[in-house]
């Protein structure tokens, strides 16, 4: 059983096209993220869901918008989709430990390789 | 500069030996995390620690939180250590560059 699972795993669209990227964890975690790794293999966070709700939004574009319709789901959509776009996407979940600010062990799924032409 | 610095960002060995990857960040952190990518593109956690050092198998991780430094070591180096080495720190969730490891027989 995948703790962590994504799909698709493998994305190749056209630039402008919109998509989407699902997320389900089953380990029955509180805080789900997206992160994107680009061609030089630097991991950086996009957004963090805790109970639903969004904890951190760093600087991404507005065409990115996640989506969590309950705690064990975090989907990524993505809007007039542009060639800088390309890169994998990881979707990742995480207990908390003692309060919001205090993250646990991170799970992370395989990965969404998008590739925008 | 980044907040989280690694080195070194390329690491070769023979099988056996004894492994060091340091990781330095400059933010006041809850926690650090060591984190393995394989070369297939998976990510798995390795360790997560505040404080001291953990241990499993041949793996190990030490914090030194005055410093603000990491280090990760690996004993006996085997070929299939060969991957991606990342430390991150949360909660301000910061990942390092990472360390690439070859490890050859």
């Amino acid at each position: 059983d995948t703790a962590v699972s994504q799909t698709p795993k493998y994305l190749v669209t056209q630039m402008g096209n919109d998509k989407s990227i699902k997320c389900e964890q089953n380990l029955g975690h509180d805080t789900m993220y997206w992160y994107k790794q680009d061609s030089k293999k630097f991991l950086k966070i996009m957004f963090s869901y805790n109970n639903k709700e969004l904890i951190i939004n760093e600087t991404v574009p507005n065409r990115f918008s996640p989506k969590s319709p309950d705690k064990a789901h975090l989907n990524l959509h993505i809007n007039s989709l542009e060639l800088g776009d390309s890169a994998v996407y990881f979707c990742a979940s995480s207990p908390l430990r003692g309060g919001p600010s205090m993250i646990g062990e991170l799970f992370f799924g395989e990965g969404s390789r998008l590739t925008v032409l | 500069k980044n907040e989280v610095e690694q080195s070194p960002q390329n690491l070769t060995a023979q099988e056996g030996e004894f492994i060091t990857i340091n990781c330095s960040y400059s933010v006041g952190i809850s926690a650090l995390h060591w984190l393995q990518q394989h070369p297939g593109g998976g990510i798995v956690s390795l360790f997560m620690l505040s404080s001291g050092k953990k241990k499993h198998g041949r793996l190990i991780a030490t914090i030194n939180i005055q410093e603000k430094h990491s280090s990760l070591h690996i004993t006996a180096s085997h070929p299939r250590d060969s991957a991606v080495y990342i430390c991150a720190v949360t909660d301000k969730l910061i990942f390092g560059t990472g360390t690439r490891l070859q490890v050859f027989p």
